[in-house]
């Protein structure tokens, strides 16, 4: 079974851009979760799609957004980037129920300049 | 919400010693605990889990702990090998709805496994 893949790996940006990453998940998954990842904040949770659906958000300001497909792929789009959203942004994949587990794709490695 | 708290931050051991890295979490609820492998330029990997209703699993030389009382839980690997040299994460979350899907972190141990 193939895993979760991420593109693009990696993207280079000026501030006031905006940008769109894609995550296929895992086949028969339902559940994409976003990420982001920094040395200064470690792994922080973004927002969580279920069927379509946004089901749980973190505490990221509006210009990050997201949305799923039929297809269970997601986006997320981050509008006028500024220099702190440089990371490494990971999405995971589920069945989506309690406690199964979320299995991560490669990530893509965003910097803004 | 959930806190998770990792230590330590740094971990080096001998090639075939033994490494042991814990995790406490503040929120009762939290009931699934997994524990991810980063290693460089990767996502995390999966490398064993456990749930509320289990005191201990273990996976040939990788074995997880939770006290639930004193809301711990710990990962343990014997005879270290080179190739476990990464950054290990501890991870919570919990049934309620308002936090489905959600995995609070720990911020994350770099181990080291010297030959």
């Amino acid at each position: 079974k193939a895993g979760v893949t991420q593109t693009p790996r990696y993207l280079i940006k000026t501030r006031g851009q905006q940008v769109t990453l894609s995550c296929s998940p895992i086949s028969g998954h339902r559940s994409v979760s976003w990420y982001q990842q920094t040395p200064g904040q470690g792994l922080q949770f973004l927002f969580e799609y279920f069927s379509e659906t946004q089901r749980n958000k973190g505490n990221f300001p509006g210009r990050f957004s997201g949305r799923q497909f039929s297809n269970s792929r997601s986006e997320m789009n981050v509008s006028t980037l500024e220099l702190g959203d440089s990371a490494l942004y990971l999405c995971a994949s589920s069945l989506g129920q309690a406690q199964e587990t979320q299995y991560f794709g490669p990530g893509t490695r965003l910097l803004v300049l | 919400g959930e806190n998770v708290e990792q230590h330590p931050s740094t971990l080096s051991v001998q090639e075939g010693d033994s490494a042991v890295i814990k995790c406490t979490y503040s929120d009762s609820a939290s009931n699934y605990f997994p524990w991810y492998k980063q290693e460089l330029g990767k996502g995390p990997q999966l490398i064993i889990d456990i749930r509320s209703n289990v005191g201990e699993k273990k996976d040939q030389r990788i074995a997880v702990t939770l006290n639930k009382t004193a809301k711990h839980f710990s990962l343990h690997i014997t005879e270290t090998q080179p190739e476990d040299s990464a950054v290990y994460f501890c991870a919570a979350s919990s049934n309620r709805g308002s936090t489905l899907g959600r995995l609070y972190f720990g911020r994350g141990t770099q181990l080291t496994v010297w030959p």
